[in-house]
């Protein structure tokens, strides 16, 4: 039983370039949320998807972006990529209720240069 | 909103020594709370979590940690150290009216000195 799988491990960028990190939630789960970690920091609540919509989002720009897919997997965007976006991105996925707890992903590594 | 407060950002501690790791939270509504473990360059691993049933909670690898609501706190505890212990910890709560909206503490870095 694979749990939550994200791609790429790693990716460098340049400033103004857009984006794409992929994310497969753990088998039964249909819920996916996206978090930025910073380096020393703790996550940061991006964005959560649910039946393709998006269900909450934090504080961040409209920059960043997503889509779920019919199969549950998930799609973050970012465009117009700005130093400050360098990060650990998490992939999180969970079923559907407010007391289920989060699955992570190893994460994807973004360097902006 | 529901926040976290870790009051500690680094721990250190012998091995076979108690680790005590200190969360404050604040919540509006009937929270869940959760402890999680994040290993070098990994993703987050659950501990445990709370959602209203008993208030000492037991986890993997002998944590445990138990919620107090009159301090509003939810400390992560073990009896003894292990060197694989080290580790960033993350207390995390979530407003069960508020769709599973997760917030994380900044982290508590667990060193373990032989």
């Amino acid at each position: 039983d694979a749990g939550v799988t994200q791609s790429p491990t790693h990716l460098i960028k340049t400033r103004g370039q857009q984006v794409t990190l992929r994310c497969s939630p753990k088998s039964g789960h249909d819920t996916v949320s996206w978090y930025q970690q910073a380096l020393g920091q703790g996550p940061q609540f991006i964005f959560q998807y649910y039946e393709e919509e998006e269900r909450q989002r934090g504080n961040f720009p409209d920059r960043f972006s997503g889509h779920q897919f019919p199969n549950y997997s998930s799609e973050l965007n970012v465009n117009a990529l700005l130093l400050g976006d360098s990060a650990l991105y998490l992939c999180a996925s969970s079923l559907a209720g407010s007391n289920q707890p989060q699955h992570f992903g190893d994460g994807t590594r973004l360097s902006i240069l | 909103a529901q926040s976290v407060t870790q009051l500690d950002s680094h721990v250190s501690v012998s091995e076979g020594t108690p680790v005590l790791l200190r969360c404050n939270y604040s919540s509006s509504y009937s929270p869940s709370l959760f402890w999680y473990v994040q290993h070098p360059n990994k993703g987050l691993q659950l501990l445990l979590k709370y959602t209203s049933a008993a208030t000492l909670v037991k986890g993997i690898n002998g944590f445990e940690a138990e919620f107090k609501k009159s301090e509003t706190s939810f400390h992560l505890t073990k009896p003894s150290a292990h060197m694989s212990d080290a580790a960033e910890y993350f207390c995390v709560v979530s407003d069960r009216g508020n769709n599973n909206d997760m917030r994380f503490g900044a982290g508590t870095r667990l060193t373990v000195k032989p």
